[in-house]
C-alpha cells in the first residue's frame, strides 16, 4: 500500500509570511494527525482528525495555525503569520483505527525554516 | 496528565552487541498501548515494536524485544546483534484511551563499527 504522502519536503520562508503543508493519508485510514517536531525533541501533536471532524486541537496555536480535512481524506496545515519559533519538521500521520494497537504511519515530513 | 520519559539522550553500542534503551511513563490508566518508533536521518518514523498493556508477555520482533514492567511503568527496548542500520533516533510513545499519543524526547543510538 502507498504510504502517507506529504509535500513539500522543504520550505524556507521569512517571518510573518504564510505557508501551507499538504498531507494525503493511507487509503482507508480514518484518523489523521499533524505533529510539530522541533530539533532534538519528540513529536508534539498539533491536531487530530477522525474522518473530517476534529478530535483534539488543544495544542494548536489557533491564532496562527489552522488545519482542515475536507471530505475526510487529505489535509492541509497552514501557518499565518509564521514566527521564528515555528521552525520545525511538520509530520503527518494516519491510523486505521481510533485507539487501537494499530500504529500510526508517518509521512516523510516537511522541514520548515523561518528566516 | 500522562508523560513519557527517556532518560538517555544518546547511547553507543558496538556492532553485533546488545543495547537496551530505557523508557518510563506516568499514567493512572490501566488500559493503554506502548510503542517504540525509529526515526533515521531520512525523518520518516518507523514502527519498531508495540505492546498492549493488558498483555503480560513481552513483545518481540526479530532482533527487537521489550521488557514491559507495568507496575513499575517501565518499557525498555532491547536490540540484539546491533547493525549499522539500527543507528537512528528512537522514540517511546504512549497511547491512551482518548487516542492521545505522547512521545518521549528520544534517544539517539550510535552503532560503532
Amino acid at each position: 500500500e502507498a504510504g502517507v504522502a506529504q509535500s513539500p519536503r522543504y520550505k524556507i520562508i521569512e517571518k510573518r509570511q504564510s505557508v501551507a503543508f499538504w498531507c494525503n493519508p493511507i487509503s482507508g485510514h480514518a484518523t489523521l494527525y499533524w505533529y510539530q517536531q522541533i530539533l532534538g525533541q519528540g513529536p508534539k501533536l498539533l491536531i487530530q482528525f477522525q474522518n473530517n471532524g476534529v478530535v483534539d486541537d488543544s495544542q494548536l496555536p489557533k491564532d496562527r495555525f489552522s488545519a482542515e480535512r475536507l471530505k475526510g481524506v487529505d489535509s492541509t496545515l497552514k501557518i499565518q503569520p509564521a514566527k521564528l519559533e515555528d521552525s520545525a519538521v511538520y509530520l503527518c500521520a494516519s491510523s486505521r483505527d481510533y485507539y487501537s494497537n494499530q500504529p500510526q504511519h508517518f509521512g516523510d515530513g516537511t522541514r520548515l525554516s523561518i528566516l | 496528565a500522562q508523560t513519557v520519559t527517556q532518560s538517555q539522550p544518546e547511547m553507543s553500542v558496538q556492532e553485533a552487541e546488545t543495547v537496551t534503551l530505557s523508557c518510563t511513563y506516568d499514567t493512572s490508566e490501566s488500559d493503554y498501548y506502548l510503542f517504540w518508533y525509529k526515526q533515521p536521518p531520512s525523518r520518516q518514523m518507523i514502527l519498531v515494536i508495540r505492546q498492549e498493556a493488558y498483555k503480560q508477555q513481552n513483545a518481540t520482533e526479530n532482533r527487537f524485544s521489550v521488557n514491559f514492567q507495568k507496575a513499575a511503568k517501565s518499557f525498555s527496548l532491547k536490540i540484539s546483534d546491533s547493525q549499522l542500520g539500527d543507528a537512528a533516533m528512537y522514540f517511546c510513545a504512549y497511547r491512551n484511551r482518548d487516542d492521545k499519543i505522547i512521545f518521549g524526547k528520544g534517544t539517539r543510538l550510535h552503532i560503532l563499527p
